[in-house]
């Protein structure tokens, strides 16, 4: 039972354009999201995160959007730059609970 | 500030063989976690701890155990390592309450049982 799904295995953008990344939950307890970005050989790192309160959280270059009705938020990266090439991950929790994890999309900026 | 050190950083073991990967933070975090990486199915949790001195299975916990030594070390043992057990693992902590509630990883430990 995947509670986190990133539908899109993998997405390619041109430097300096927007890059969309999407993740839909099925668990309507959820109550914080989160965004991570992996490089190869590295654990993950923390990009940005969202309350189930609010509908937009920015951090400068990254934006996150969360749609509660639709049970869905998305990660925008404007502009993108070689170095966002990744592997971005969402993840979900509820309350003090696990933290759940989408299975990843792979992010590659083309110059 | 280390944050979260994971040991050994790479592990070959034979089919059958018993092994320990060992978790510390020093960050003073309740809650640390274990999870795989596998190509294609992400991040899957192995086990949690809440806080000290408890443990929770999470989706993938057959082949494992751990324990929670004390508020810093989370141990991950493999009693008889079976191939389907070739993976990434990571090691987490994380706040359990309040605003920030990310959790930080460990470098991770590449496995492979062959």
């Amino acid at each position: 039972d995947q509670q986190v799904k990133q539908n899109s295995p993998s997405l390619s953008v041109q430097e300096g354009r927007i890059s969309i990344l999407n993740c839909d939950y099925t668990n309507s307890m959820f109550d914080y999201f989160l965004w991570y970005k992996k490089y190869p050989a590295e654990g993950p790192t923390f990009l940005i995160s969202i309350s189930s309160i609010k509908d937009k959280n920015e951090d400068g270059r990254f934006t996150v959007f969360l749609n509660k009705s639709a049970k869905h938020l998305s990660l925008h990266i404007v502009p993108s730059q070689p170095g966002d090439s990744a592997v971005y991950f969402c993840a979900a929790r509820e309350g003090a609970q696990k933290l759940v994890f989408g299975q990843g999309t792979r992010l590659t900026i083309n110059p | 500030n280390a944050g979260v050190t994971q040991t050994p950083k790479f592990q070959v073991l034979k089919t059958g063989q018993s092994m320990t990967l060992q978790c510390a933070q020093d960050m003073n975090h309740n809650s640390m976690y274990w999870y795989r990486q596998d190509p294609g199915m992400g991040l899957r949790l192995i086990y949690y701890s809440a806080s000290e001195g408890t443990t929770d299975k999470g989706e993938v916990p057959n082949g494992y155990n751990v324990s929670r030594l004390n508020k810093r070390e989370f141990s991950l043992r493999l009693e008889s390592a079976a191939p389907s057990q070739t993976s990434v693992y990571f090691c987490a902590s994380s706040e359990s309450s309040g605003g920030r509630r990310e959790a930080f990883f460990g470098q991770g430990t590449r496995l492979t049982v062959v």
